[in-house]
């Protein structure tokens, strides 16, 4: 059952473009969301994150979107760049300091 | 911002013997902490939600006696892998959940090669 979804595998932009990664969740009780950076043989890297009571928040060249309604939400990176390249998990977590789950995970890939 | 060093970053061993993995947060008391474990191009699967002073939670289908996790401090949680066979072979990852925020930050990972 999976509870955190990332549909998209892999995607591809051209540096100085938005990259738009997408997550879906079905549990209703999930309140917390978080964005990682991962390489390869390393640990995730904390991006951003929002609460369920929020449906936008930005740092930086990062923007997370919440849709409650819809149980999506999306990462916006802008502009893209190439050390940006590399795989990006969603995450979400029903209580605070609970137990994450983790989407599949989407390789991002920008090109010079 | 908050640090969590996970020890050893890679290790091979045999088939049959143990191997402990280290989780410490350097600079801020942990009171949970969780381990994962990722599988090559999948995602992070929780195993265990680790607490000080009090006995780990497993998820279904994790054995409990074949990976023993021990929380004794503030600021260390071990996970030993018991009697490993090739199939154990996966990368573990630890993460700690800071009090004040929804802070998770993790280790880097530890690559467990069973041959």
């Amino acid at each position: 059952d999976q509870q955190v979804k990332q549909n998209s595998p892999s995607l591809s932009v051209q540096e100085g473009r938005i990259s738009i990664l997408n997550c879906d969740y079905t549990n209703s009780m999930f309140d917390y969301f978080l964005w990682y950076k991962k390489y390869p043989a390393e640990g995730p890297t904390f991006l951003i994150s929002i609460s369920s009571i929020k449906d936008k928040n930005e740092d930086g060249r990062f923007t997370v979107f919440l849709n409650k309604s819809a149980k999506h939400l999306s990462l916006h990176i802008v502009p893209s760049q190439p050390g940006d390249s590399a795989v990006y998990f969603c995450a979400a977590s029903a209580i605070s300091y609970g137990k994450l789950t983790f989407g599949q995970g989407t390789i991002l890939t920008v090109h010079p | 911002g908050a640090v969590v060093s996970q020890h050893p970053s890679r290790v091979i061993c045999k088939s049959g013997t143990s191997v402990k993995i280290e989780c410490r947060s350097l600079d801020f008391q942990a009171t949970t902490m969780f381990w994962y474990r990722q599988f090559p191009k999948q995602s992070l699967m929780l195993m265990a939600t680790s607490n000080e002073g009090s006995k780990a939670t497993y998820e279904q289908g994790v054995e409990k006696d074949k990976f023993l996790i021990n929380h004794a401090s503030l600021t260390l949680s071990t996970l030993t892998v018991t009697s490993a066979h090739p199939e154990d072979s996966s990368f573990y990852i630890c993460s700690a959940a800071e009090q004040g925020d929804y802070g998770y930050t993790f280790g880097s990972g530890t690559r467990l090669t069973v041959v």
